[in-house]
């Protein structure tokens, strides 16, 4: 049973602040991958990583980076927060274009508020 | 770029009745099409998905329809219950680098009502 977790369920951090949100998955995936979901815009791909110390830009990684030391674990940091940046963060993981099973794994999301 | 449109936003139902979502993508090249449940608080969960080299695939209530010729696809459930209430997400796969990533539509909010 894949497991994808994150470090922090809810969390709250003031305009300024660094942030880092991790996650970790126990399923030995290369890929992971670090969304947004805001409602009605759904889920929004911010960074995704293809393997260690691999790194590509989604959608909107303004205001983002990650870090990918180890397989397992996929970090994103937020430089410095705003308030824009109040939002659910899914993490999720995947295998490597296999042909057979693209399906993707989430974690269980951190709610971020950025007072 | 790659977009995947989803309609409606919202959808309420009664219980015992069918419900279909709807999806358009633009990128010819995508081959993989999953749907993801996401109930309240929860993480989104694959449920059912279809690629390019079928037109329909079902499991049990609910069921996959594709037409690359038109790039579209739908989601129908049918005889609908209360714990069919979620958000659904339709996806696309699309592939940049070295790697594939899912472009997701903008989900909508089904409601089973009793």
């Amino acid at each position: 049973d894949v497991k994808v977790t994150q470090s922090s369920r809810y969390l709250v951090k003031r305009t300024g602040e660094k942030v880092f949100l991790e996650c970790v998955q126990d399923m030995d995936h290369e890929n992971m991958f670090w969304y947004r979901q805001d409602p009605g815009l759904g889920l929004r791909l911010i960074y995704f990583s293809y393997d260690v110390k691999m790194k590509e830009k989604g959608d909107i990684p303004e205001g983002y980076s990650v870090s990918r030391e180890k397989k397992e674990r996929f970090s994103l940091i937020l430089e410095s927060a705003s308030t824009n940046q109040t939002s659910m963060y899914l993490c999720a993981s995947s295998l490597v274009a296999s042909g057979i099973d693209y399906e993707q794994y989430f974690g269980p999301g951190t709610r971020l508020t950025v007072t | 770029g790659e977009n995947v449109e989803q309609h409606p936003s919202t959808l309420s139902v009664q219980e015992g009745d069918s419900a279909v979502i709807k999806c358009t993508y633009s990128d010819s090249a995508s081959n993989y099409f999953p749907w993801y449940k996401q109930e309240l608080g929860k993480r989104p969960q694959l449920i059912i998905d279809i690629r390019s080299n079928v037109g329909e695939k079902k499991d049990q209530r609910i069921a996959v329809t594709l037409n690359k010729t038109a790039k579209h696809f739908s989601l129908h459930i049918t005889e609908t219950q209360p714990e069919d209430s979620a958000v659904y997400f339709c996806a696309a796969l699309g592939f940049r680098g070295a790697t594939n990533k899912l472009i997701f539509g903008t989900g909508t909010l089904l409601a089973v009502q009793p």
